[in-house]
């Protein structure tokens, strides 16, 4: 299996700061990697697929970068419902594996 | 707009199988792939196997021996079943869609979750 993992694992910012959150795989896959978005007792949310290609209705302030082993996820200006927790997944090989989740809380 | 509704018992007894339903609406089930994840309380997301538009299943190893998922056109529904459940089992359970963009598998849609616990 692919291993992701993510950090921070947890981190505190305010509304109008850069937050930029990194997705390393155990292996190489290529752009296979999306993010996810999700809240409190929500189900997630796709933000970004195949690395940097922004969801339709996303916001244009989440921006995702990589390629290979090494992905990022940028949050440009922090707005208050973009605090949650975010997800990397693996769409490379089966058995598909996320990472283990970065918290974004209110400093 | 696509919705997923998932349904099932929330309590399970330790070796019994434990069995969801998935109900889409707002559009044909038989033009996507469906899948299911979990997410232990408190804990991160793993998913757990999908079924394509002909049918063909694939399932996370850990799990491949005790997972079964099916779909049901007629009634636009898909299903899992997990045997010999065991404590490990508890979790939220999410049926959701799969899609392929930018030549890339994404989960685009999901149903609201359902926690299922496993105890005597």
């Amino acid at each position: 299996d692919i291993q992701m993992t993510q950090s921070p694992s947890s981190l505190s910012a305010s509304v109008g700061d850069r937050v930029t959150i990194t997705c390393r795989a155990s292996q190489s896959i290529s752009s296979y990697l999306n993010w996810y978005q999700q809240k409190p007792g929500k189900a997630p949310k796709v933000l970004m697929s195949a690395a940097s290609s922004l969801q339709s209705g996303v916001p244009s302030r989440f921006s995702g970068s990589g390629s290979g082993t090494d992905f990022t996820l940028s949050i440009s200006s922090l707005q208050p419902e973009d605090f949650a927790t975010y997800f990397c997944q693996q769409s490379y090989s089966i058995p598909w594996t996320f990472g283990q989740g970065t918290k974004v809380e209110v400093k | 707009q696509v919705q997923l509704q998932e349904s099932g018992p929330g309590l399970v007894k330790p070796s019994e199988t434990l069995s969801l339903t998935c109900t889409v609406s707002g559009g044909s089930i038989s033009s996507y792939s469906w899948s299911w994840i979990r997410q232990p309380p408190g804990k991160g997301l793993e998913w757990i196997g999908y079924i394509d538009n002909s049918g063909s299943t694939k399932y996370t190893p850990s799990l491949k021996s005790r997972v079964t998922i099916s779909v049901d056109t007629s009634k636009n529904q898909f299903s899992l079943k997990l045997s010999s459940v065991t404590a490990a089992d508890t979790a939220v359970y999410f049926c959701a869609r799969v899609s392929f963009w930018s030549g890339n598998y994404i989960i685009d849609y999901w149903g609201q979750g359902t926690l299922v616990t496993v105890s005597p």
